[in-house]
């Protein structure tokens, strides 16, 4: 089982709608989960940090995450264009790995058409 | 400005030619990290610091090398680069307490071996 999964994408909305991207990890022992987004040609930023399960939002943004599902996710509220880039979920690696190990998913490229 | 810089910026050599990438931060970070990002591979941890004079590998560790001798400084060294690592690299830092992995990353060095 791959680490950190994300769909690869193309997700395509349409401008205003919600984007809902997902996120699976391996390594139960993680604690820190994280979105990263990396428009074409840049470096990846930060956009997200959560650290225990449930909610947070973050203006358009909100991260979900369920310890119990190994399952984190991303909802892009009211998307709009400059939102179109790739999203990457990273995974602080506890089994296996050290504290400053962290493992990222291949991303989910997400696309809003106005 | 709060910023991670990295020289160069690009870089075409030969297999076997020595190189260094520098990468410095100037907002007292004690995590540091060099990534590479290749297609379908996504981005994979090289080495990490958690501080001066403390490294550890990440996920891909063969063929670099680091130190880290200053706070502000995480070199990236190979010493006898080959095609595969034909890549584009990014450095990271963050705090170490409370905010780790809540990375601003550097604009990336593209290294074409040759």
């Amino acid at each position: 089982q791959k680490e950190v999964e994300q769909n690869s994408g193309p997700l395509s909305v349409p401008e205003g709608a919600i984007a809902s991207l997902n996120c699976t990890y391996s390594d139960r022992g993680s604690q820190s989960f994280f979105w990263y987004r990396q428009y074409s040609g840049k470096s990846p930023e930060l956009i997200m940090s959560i650290y225990s399960n449930g909610d947070k939002e973050d203006g358009r943004f909100t991260a979900q995450l369920n310890k119990a599902s190994q399952y984190v996710s991303l909802l892009i509220r009211d998307s709009q264009p400059s939102d179109s880039a790739t999203y990457l979920c990273a995974v602080n690696k506890r089994y296996g790995g050290s504290q400053g190990n962290l493992i990222f998913g291949k991303g989910t490229k997400l696309s809003v058409k106005p | 400005e709060a910023q991670v810089t990295q020289n160069p910026r690009y870089l075409i050599t030969v297999t076997g030619k020595k190189l260094t990438v520098t990468c410095s931060q100037n907002m007292n970070h004690e995590y540091m990290s060099w990534y590479r990002q290749d297609p379908g591979l996504g981005l994979r941890q090289i080495y990490y610091s958690m501080n001066v004079e403390v490294t550890d590998k990440g996920d891909v560790p063969e063929g670099y090398k680091v130190s880290r001798k200053e706070k502000r400084n995480f070199p990236l060294i190979l010493e006898s680069p080959s095609p595969n690592q034909t890549s584009l690299y990014f450095c990271a830092s963050s705090l170490s307490s409370g905010h780790l992995y809540e990375q601003y990353f550097g604009p990336g060095t593209r290294l074409t071996v040759t």
